[in-house]
C-alpha cells in the first residue's frame, strides 16, 4: 500500500537555530508534495506545494527563504524551518501523491521551540 | 480565496445517536473543486474518510456520509448511528486538481458509551 513517513516525529530546537524534517513516500511516486503546518489551536495550513518538472509554489505568509523545501525525486521531500521562533512551533504535516490520486499523509513532526 | 468553515470545537454524541458536522465551502478561484473529510484518530496520521468530486453527489464510508450541495455550498458530514470507536478529529477540505487540500478547522468528536 501507499504510506507517508516523516522524521523525526519530534523535534526541539533552540530560537534561532534551523531545523530540517524529512518526509519519505514509499509504495507509490510522490509526484507532488505539500507541507503543511498546525500551529496550537488552529488547522493545518498549507505552506508550499511541491510538484515535479513545476516551481515550488509557496502560499500567502510562507516564504521559500523562510521554509525551504527540496524534492530531489519521486519518493523523498525535505523542508527546513529556518531561524525558528516560538510562532513557528507547531505540527508539520506532509501530504504525498501521485498524478491527481488519493493524497497520503504522514504522521507529521511535531516541532517545539525553546 | 479558497476556504473551509466546519462546526469548530468539540462534538459530544451519545453511542447510537446520530451526528452532523456541518461544513461550507468557499471556491473562488476553483470552479468545481473536489471535497473531502479526513479523520484523524488518536495517535494516527490524518487519513481520508470520503470524497466527493462531482457537485449533486454522495460519499459514503464507514458509515459516514456527506452530499456536495453546490446551491448551499455545503458538505456536511453525517451518521446514524455512532460507535465509541469514531472518536477523532474530523477535517473538511477542498482542492482543485492537482491542487493540494485545504482544510478546515477541524471537529474533535467524542463519543459517550
Amino acid at each position: 500500500g501507499a504510506l507517508v513517513y516523516q522524521y523525526p516525529r519530534r523535534t526541539i530546537c533552540k530560537s534561532g537555530t534551523s531545523m530540517r524534517m524529512e518526509c519519505q513516500a514509499v509504495g507509490f511516486q510522490a509526484t507532488s508534495v505539500a507541507w503543511y503546518r498546525q500551529s496550537p489551536q488552529k488547522t493545518f495550513e498549507l505552506i508550499a506545494l511541491s510538484t515535479v518538472n513545476s516551481a515550488i509554489k509557496y502560499e500567502q505568509n510562507f516564504t521559500q527563504e523562510k521554509f525551504p523545501i527540496s524534492h530531489p525525486n519521486l519518493s523523498f521531500s525535505s523542508m527546513t524551518v529556518l531561524n525558528a521562533y516560538l510562532e513557528d512551533r507547531g505540527l508539520y504535516l506532509c501530504g504525498a501523491r501521485q498524478g491527481d490520486t488519493e493524497v497520503f499523509f504522514g504522521k507529521g513532526t511535531r516541532l517545539t521551540v525553546v | 480565496g479558497d476556504s473551509v468553515t466546519q462546526t469548530e470545537g468539540q462534538v459530544t454524541v451519545s453511542e447510537s445517536k446520530s451526528l452532523i458536522i456541518n461544513c461550507t465551502y468557499s471556491a473562488t478561484s476553483i470552479g468545481y473543486p473536489n471535497l473531502f473529510w479526513y479523520v484523524r484518530y488518536p495517535g494516527e496520521g490524518l487519513q481520508l474518510l470520503l470524497k466527493v468530486i462531482t457537485a449533486g453527489q454522495k460519499g459514503s464510508s464507514r458509515g459516514f456520509e456527506a452530499t456536495y450541495n453546490k446551491e448551499a455550498t455545503s458538505f456536511h458530514l453525517q451518521k446514524a448511528s455512532v460507535q465509541e470507536s469514531d472518536s477523532a478529529v474530523y477535517y473538511c477540505a477542498l482542492s482543485g486538481n492537482n491542487n493540494a487540500p485545504r482544510f478546515g478547522a477541524g471537529t474533535k468528536l467524542s463519543v459517550k458509551p
